[in-house]
């Protein structure tokens, strides 16, 4: 079955450094997204994707944060300068059309220090 | 009120037993709904799609009411395997794509 895949698993990196996120959609799918989990809290949505241009974003996702699909296969997540309360799992999701289901990568754990 | 609510539980029941989670939202124009279910620091996994007319997948059942704003899912003969968090999850269509709404899960816990 084609699923969603996430690297790296897990990232460690200093406050104030730049991370990326990596995805790779399921292929036929046409909706990407990305969303967040602190430890012990909810899934939280983040950004939504769709035709080269981001949908929509939560409040969460300020001007640090910023998406992009640089080819036909992968989907990143970038935060420019992390803080400490930016820890936490990160999850990329994608879906053949809006209203179907969408399907998640295994995540990212993002631990600042 | 919280967008999406659920009673966080945690349901500890016995194998074999039957066990229903409920769960409301508050965004009367949401669009679909789904269970997910969440193993400890793992990814959301797709359960099952929720309609009004009521859908079952083998020892599940999930129920809509638009009405009240209510979603129920059912789980028959509980095994071991089905210990995890279940999360309800709400689909709010916004402009060209959607965004997941989840409730915080619900706690089930099956013990021998």
């Amino acid at each position: 079955e084609p699923e969603v895949t996430q690297t790296p698993s897990h990232q460690v990196t200093q406050m104030g450094q730049e991370v990326i996120l990596r995805c790779v959609p399921i292929s036929n799918h046409l909706y990407f997204y990305w969303y967040r989990q602190i430890l012990g809290q909810k899934v939280e949505f983040l950004v939504s994707f769709y035709n080269n241009e981001i949908s929509e974003k939560s409040e969460i996702f300020d001007d640090q944060f910023s998406v992009e699909r640089p080819d036909g296969s992968n989907f990143t997540l970038k935060i420019r300068s992390t803080k400490l309360e930016d820890s936490a799992m990160y999850f990329c999701a994608s879906s053949v059309s809006r209203d179907q289901p969408q399907h998640f990568g295994d995540g990212t754990r993002l631990s600042i220090l | 009120r919280k967008e999406v609510e659920q009673d966080p539980g945690p349901f500890n029941v016995p194998e074999g037993a039957t066990v229903a989670f409920n769960c409301t939202y508050s965004n009367s124009a949401s669009q679909s709904f789904f269970w997910y279910r969440q193993d400890c620091r793992k990814e959301p996994k797709l359960l099952m799609s929720v309609y009004s007319s009521g859908n079952e997948d083998g020892r599940f059942t999930a129920q809509l009411n638009r009405a009240s704003q209510y979603i129920s899912l059912l789980i028959r003969d509980s095994k071991l395997s089905d210990s995890a968090t279940y999360l309800c999850v709400v689909n709010g269509r916004t402009g060209t794509a959607s965004k997941l709404t989840f409730g915080t899960g619900t706690r089930l816990q099956v013990t021998l």
